[in-house]
């Protein structure tokens, strides 16, 4: 198994451009998330889907859209880049009852100018 | 709304030492405790989960409890190693009204030195 992985590693963006950063698990997981990590705020739930076509928002969900066409993927949409969406971007999955393990993928590095 | 603290924020030990890292939570109604290590640039990488049932788990020279009606859990590392340099974070799964949301600790960054 390839476990969570996450596409591309690094990008840079300029202010107003759009983008897409892919997210997969090929362990059957229900649910995924993603989080942000920023220097001083630790990690924060962006949006996260338990099951194929069912999405909810975390804490910071603005500026971002997501969708869930399969249980393999949960890509995460930029629609209009900002400054303060340079980040660290983690995806995350599990099976779907509550209190099992979330593992994480390797993150995607952003920095919009 | 559910709060992760960790202390201390780093640390710095001699390689040989036995350490202790804290972490404590602002709501007990939680599912599940993860404790996760993450090198610079890297990835969370899962070390010990701890169910809410459960009050500790051991994996090698990794201890992780759990108190979960005063809201505290400690991750003890044995025999530290400068291998085990990294930031330690924690995080609980529930409480504070949300069932899937992991809330995470700042981490703890440890230095180990030769």
């Amino acid at each position: 198994n390839a476990g969570v992985t996450q596409t591309p590693k690094f990008q840079v963006l300029k202010t107003g451009q759009s983008m897409t950063l892919q997210c997969a698990q090929d362990m059957n997981h229900e649910y995924m998330s993603w989080y942000r990590q920023d220097p001083g705020m630790g990690l924060r739930l962006i949006h996260y889907s338990v099951g194929a076509g069912i999405t909810d928002q975390g804490e910071v969900p603005n500026g971002y859209n997501v969708s869930r066409s399969t249980t393999e993927d949960f890509p995460l949409r930029l629609l209009s880049a900002a400054p303060s969406q340079t980040s660290v971007y983690f995806c995350a999955s599990s099976l779907r009852q509550e209190g099992r393990e979330q593992y994480f993928g390797p993150g995607t590095r952003l920095t919009v100018t | 709304k559910q709060e992760v603290t960790q202390i201390p924020a780093a640390l710095s030990v001699p390689e040989g030492e036995n350490l202790v890292l804290n972490c404590s939570f602002t709501d007990s109604a939680i599912y599940n405790l993860q404790w996760f290590r993450q090198d610079p640039g890297k990835g969370l990488t899962s070390l010990l989960l701890i169910q809410s049932s459960q009050r500790e788990q051991t994996s090698g020279r990794l201890n992780a409890s759990l108190d979960k009606s005063s809201g505290r859990s400690t991750l003890y590392i044995a025999a530290s190693q400068p291998g085990d340099s990294a930031t330690y974070l924690c995080a609980v799964h529930g409480g504070g009204g949300s069932n899937y949301k992991l809330t995470f600790g700042k981490g703890t960054l440890l230095t180990v030195n030769p």
